[in-house]
């Protein structure tokens, strides 16, 4: 079946620009994450979503990152005037509730010039 | 303050040889391990897990070991293949709640002929 799918596979953008990244869950999939993975670094929990709870939005590093998930599915990590920290790889993960093992995306690299 | 640890950051084995990529952790709350496996360009791909109920779980060429005593896991591929080489990352998490999954920093295994 289809995995996680997400878009654009890169984006490039300017300082201060607004950015905009997408991710298709596994269908039936109810649990969401965003993760990011900078230069040299390991993979950092950002966001989470669980069916129509509130997210747990613990892991965004600072008031300019924010996401939504629409109708249960779909969902945008918006990065709000982009700084060139903001450089990474943004990585969109699904799992079954519960089930303990996350399906990820190919991921999109962002590059803030 | 890194959680999870993967001290090695590189590793050289030759095909057909046993690849041991070793992770520790911190946090004793921690209660089910995944390894996942990364190639350039692509997003982590789910290889094996644990639950803290168990010392050890095989699947094919690949086993986990846990040593809760020891905070510490170890992923085992045996016979090592040249389709192995790629950046591995242990991940643990609390598998009550939101599941947010804590990284190592990675090892690349590179598989020799």
């Amino acid at each position: 079946g289809a995995g996680v799918s997400q878009s654009p596979s890169n984006k490039v953008t300017e300082k201060g620009k607004d950015v905009e990244l997408r991710c298709d869950p596994i269908s039936g999939h109810t649990a969401l994450y965003w993760y990011r993975q900078s230069l040299g670094q390991g993979l950092e929990f950002l966001i989470y979503f669980q069916g129509n709870s509130a997210p747990d939005k613990s892991g965004l590093p600072s008031d300019r990152f924010s996401a939504e998930r629409t109708g249960g599915s779909v969902s945008t990590l918006t990065i709000q005037r982009t700084q060139q920290e903001d450089s990474a790889v943004y990585l969109c993960a699904s799992s079954l509730a519960g089930s303990g093992t996350q399906y990820f995306g190919p991921g999109t690299r962002l590059t803030v010039l | 303050d890194q959680q999870v640890k993967q001290n090695s950051p590189s590793l050289s084995v030759q095909e057909g040889r046993i690849s041991i990529l070793n992770c520790d952790y911190t946090n004793s709350m921690f209660d089910y391990f995944l390894w996942y496996k990364k190639y350039p360009a692509e997003g982590p791909t789910f290889l094996i897990s644990i639950s803290s109920i168990k010392d050890k779980n095989e699947d094919g060429r690949f086993t986990v070991f846990l040593n809760k005593s020891a905070k510490h896991l170890s992923l085992h591929i045996v016979p090592s293949q040249p389709g192995d080489s790629a950046v591995y990352f242990c991940a643990a998490m609390i598998i009550q709640g939101a599941q947010k999954l804590v990284f190592g920093q990675g090892t690349r295994l590179t598989i020799n002929p």
